[in-house]
């Protein structure tokens, strides 16, 4: 599944598929991307970083892609569980502060 | 190791009423940072300490928000009066000096005014 960031908030995939979030920022300046999971209840949890030097970053079943040419993010999720069920933000480093976007809510079904 | 600690976790109040929020950080962290998270959107940051002092309160609405952080530890963030649209989670959040990419947050403070 995909999802295109503010265009599409909700994404909605079958356990085991791979899950695409979709983030784009606005700042071409921006040197410095997280990948934030909030799940119902609780804080946004760091999930994987990426700078702006690289392309491509992979953690543990996660994947984080930058494109700077059309200042776009994206993070994938491999063989997506139900435990991955949470609102996924995309925060870029704008200056003084991170500035976050509005989020994708990712639902898996069992 | 402790994480961010916020009290209450839950607040209802009326329209033009006062609240106050606690938030206690990750020891030995120095800067915390208050976020307001509209339902629905990504957290936005109010005001940044390092220690005691304010490094960025552009986006705080001083004429009824205010926060402080008197001896670099705790924190309060204050809302008076309080209006509609200050319904929000109240997100505190904490990181070592100089470290805003690697923030960790509370659980939030849920603020519903009627």
């Amino acid at each position: 599944g995909e999802s295109v960031g503010l265009h599409l908030p909700t994404l909605s995939v079958q356990e085991g598929d791979n899950s695409i979030i979709n983030c784009a920022y606005s700042n071409s300046a921006s040197d410095y991307f997280i990948w934030y999971k909030q799940e119902s209840g609780k804080g946004p949890q760091f999930i994987i970083d990426i700078r702006s030097n690289m392309d491509k970053r992979q953690g543990q079943r996660v994947t984080v892609l930058l494109n700077k040419t059309v200042k776009h993010l994206s993070l994938q999720i491999a063989a997506t569980q139900p435990g991955d069920s949470a609102v996924y933000f995309c925060a870029e480093n704008a200056g003084n502060d991170m500035r976050f976007g509005a989020g994708t809510r990712l639902t898996v079904k069992p | 190791e402790a994480g961010v600690a916020q009290s209450p976790r839950y607040k209802i109040i009326e329209k033009r009423q006062s609240v106050a929020f606690w938030c206690n950080p990750i020891s030995g962290h120095a800067t915390l940072y208050w976020y307001q998270q509209i339902l629905g959107q990504g957290p936005k940051l109010l005001i940044q300490f390092q220690n005691n002092g304010v490094v960025d309160d552009s986006q705080l609405p001083k004429d009824r928000f205010s926060a402080e952080r008197l001896k670099g530890v705790d924190s309060t963030l204050k809302i008076q009066p309080a209006k509609l649209e200050d319904s929000a989670v109240y997100l505190c959040a904490s990181s070592l000096l100089g470290r805003k990419e690697t923030q960790y947050f509370g659980p939030g403070t849920r603020l519903l005014v009627l």
